[in-house]
């Protein structure tokens, strides 16, 4: 079975550090993997995606990620935290159509 | 239009009533899915459509979960006899074709907060 694992309910970070929220993944076949954020009472909205190719993608607002298959991870980073990137981050695989979430990780970034 | 849309934002329902809650996606998506969100969890999925067939109903937790999309487009998700366990935000989602295997990316709406009392 398809999973995710984000062994982090909560990351603290302050603002102009680096930040990593951290993925790990169980599939079989190739990994589709996606990071998402959501705000308070605010639908999903999608940062980035990994499909094949570079390990390092980049996404929307600074955020990358690094895809590395042999640790099965998939690792949220941004170089500089601001606070504006305080929210809720959900790690996500596909499969056949659907999207499998982790659990979420609270980014707090404090000024 | 711009993005997906679902109402209502809020709902309110006593135990053992029904609910329809309504999602209109991305224009030309074909792919429209549904997932729910308890309060602390990640989305879950529910229900996914290509056009009108449900392409995938796996997720639906039983038979008192019914989504239609009778024309291809808006999608109404229906719930019969709500229990207190079904509170949670109703989220919908579309991609363009829903068939690349999962590689798609997904678009959501702002979700439906429903709340059984």
């Amino acid at each position: 079975a398809q999973s995710v694992a984000q062994p982090e309910d909560q990351v603290n970070v302050a603002e102009g550090n680096p930040l990593t929220v951290k993925c790990t993944y169980s599939v079989s076949g190739n990994p589709y993997l996606f990071w998402y954020v959501q705000y308070p009472n605010r639908g999903l909205q999608f940062l980035l995606k990994y499909i094949t190719g570079d390990n390092l993608v980049k996404g929307s607002y600074g955020f990358e990620a690094e895809f590395n298959k042999s640790q099965t991870s998939f690792h949220l980073k941004k170089p500089s935290a601001l606070v504006s990137d305080s929210a809720l981050y959900f790690c996500a695989v596909g499969n056949t159509g659907k999207l499998i979430f982790g659990q979420g990780t609270t980014l707090q970034v404090k000024p | 239009g711009a993005g997906v849309s679902q109402t209502p934002s809020n709902k309110v329902t006593e135990k053992g009533k029904y609910v329809e809650l309504r999602c209109d996606p991305i224009s030309g998506h074909t792919a429209l899915y549904w997932y729910r969100q308890s309060l602390g969890q990640g989305p879950e999925f529910l229900i996914y459509f290509q056009g009108t067939g449900a392409a995938d109903d796996s997720g639906l937790p039983n038979d008192r979960f019914f989504a239609v999309r009778p024309e291809g487009s808006v999608s109404t998700l229906k719930i019969q006899r709500t229990e207190r366990g079904d509170s949670a935000v109703y989220l919908c989602a579309s991609s363009p074709t829903g068939l690349a295997g999962g590689r798609e990316t997904q678009y959501f709406g702002p979700g439906t907060r429903l709340l059984v009392l």
